[in-house]
């Protein structure tokens, strides 16, 4: 299994482009969820989904729109990106709810 | 905000010692995780312990609830450098699905 992937590793956007950043996982996982994490931070809930077609906002939601049309995978697109944006990302995975995650490796975002 | 807020934000320790982190959360909850992080990478999965349990073991690592204070311990026995990394707990409450992280502690185990 390759678990959960994140594409691209690294990006960089002006203000006011707009993207997409990808997640998928081959464990059949239900849950799948983004975060967001800051200079010496935690990670900071964006969007999450229990399961196919069921997505529902986290902490900070806003500036990103998510879709789970399958299993498999979970978008997160960027709308508008502002220098605010300017975060590493992970997206995770599991089972069932939110028990234990497996996590992507990020992908890194600089808005110019 | 973050639920859980971690207890110190960093420690340097000897190789050998032993490490403790303390995290904090607020309102109640379903489980509590810890999970690791080395530089750069993305977050490992250490631990789960449920609200209904006191202590959980695996390896070196120890971990306990207390419910009543609202607070979880993350020990690390017998360090090693390569146990060097952000360690972060993450609860999830009872209101809902979604898994909440602190802020981390950041630790130094030296050769």
């Amino acid at each position: 299994n390759a678990g959960v992937t994140q594409t691209p590793k690294f990006q960089v956007l002006k203000t006011g482009q707009s993207m997409t950043l990808q997640c998928a996982q081959d464990m059949n996982h239900e849950y799948m969820s983004w975060y967001r994490q800051d200079p010496g931070m935690g990670l900071r809930l964006i969007h999450y989904s229990v399961g196919a077609g069921i997505t529902d906002q986290g902490e900070v939601p806003n500036g990103y729109n998510v879709s789970r049309s399958t299993t498999e995978d979970f978008p997160l697109r960027l709308l508008s990106a502002a220098p605010s944006q300017t975060s590493v990302y992970f997206c995770a995975s599991s089972i069932a709810g939110p028990g234990e995650q497996y996590f992507g490796p990020g992908t890194r975002l600089t808005v110019t | 905000s973050q639920q859980g807020e971690e207890d110190p934000q960093a420690l340097s320790i000897q190789e050998g010692e032993n490490a403790t982190m303390n995290c904090s959360y607020k309102t109640s909850i379903n489980n509590l995780q810890w999970y690791r992080q080395n530089s750069g990478r993305g977050l490992v999965h250490l631990i789960l312990i449920r609200s209904n349990e006191r202590e959980k073991h695996s390896g070196r690592l120890r971990v306990t609830l207390d419910t009543s204070k609202k607070s979880s311990s993350l020990l690390i026995t017998a360090s090693r450098a390569a146990d060097t990394a952000s360690y972060f707990c993450a609860t999830h409450n009872n209101a809902g699905n979604m898994l909440t992280f602190g802020g981390g502690t950041r630790l130094m185990v030296k050769p």
